[in-house]
């Protein structure tokens, strides 16, 4: 069973504020690491796919960083916005995609104005 | 623990044929969807449901596919005739909309097309 845990499971972020969660993955077999973003009832927003140790990829104010040695993500953002509240998935997908993702349970971002 | 069950967990089928895809949502979740991936693939979003209704669908949810909840329980995705692209997994997943921050996934139904 692969272990892919995010924290924390919620958050609560004052506007403008900073704020940044994590991802932790099994470090072997590795083939990508997956961030979504995800309102209810709305379809999610795939952020980033990585797959190289030491990635960091951006999309304007959130970006993330990869080390598959250690088995970790996070996830920034930067001056947070009421409409960056939302869940933010991880899935982890192993070698050649076989199994499918495994997804965290995601971290409930809430931007307090 | 509450879970999402999906059934069947593998089913093969002929190309042209309809397939039916069961999910049992979590009883007091409000928001439905499905999900999946073709293997090597980024998982795509399907189809949304609330309410009795599609909320969002995506471009790859075209008329070949349909879901409804027949019995207030069941959350049933059917594609009328499978093509040899339709072959990936499907993920069925709800949550409460209660901001609870927990969304529940099934485990997937894998389609294999012939």
């Amino acid at each position: 069973i692969l272990n892919v845990e995010q924290s924390p499971q919620s958050l609560h972020v004052q506007e403008g504020d900073s704020t940044n969660f994590t991802c932790s993955f099994p470090s072997s077999n590795f083939y990508a690491l997956h961030w979504y973003r995800w309102e209810t009832a709305k379809s999610p927003e795939a952020l980033f796919v990585m797959t190289l140790n030491g990635d960091e990829k951006k999309k304007g104010r959130i970006s993330a960083t990869l080390n598959t040695k250690e088995g970790y993500s996070y996830l920034y953002i930067k001056g947070s916005q009421p409409e960056d509240s939302a869940t933010y998935l991880c899935a982890f997908e192993a070698g050649g995609g076989a199994d499918g993702l495994t997804f965290g349970k995601g971290t409930h971002l809430i931007i307090q104005p | 623990e509450p879970e999402v069950t999906q059934t069947p967990s593998h089913q093969v089928t002929q190309m042209g044929q309809e397939v039916i895809l069961r999910c049992v949502p979590i009883s007091n979740h409000l928001y439905f969807y499905w999900y999946r991936q073709i293997l090597g693939q980024k998982v795509e979003f399907l189809v949304s449901f609330y309410n009795n209704e599609i909320s969002e669908k995506s471009e790859i949810f075209d008329d070949q596919f349909s879901v409804e909840r027949p019995d207030g329980s069941n959350f049933t995705l059917k594609i009328r005739s499978t093509k040899l692209e339709d072959s990936a997994m499907y993920f069925c997943a709800s949550d409460g909309g209660l901001n609870t921050g927990e969304l529940f996934f099934g485990e997937g139904s894998r389609l294999t097309v012939l």
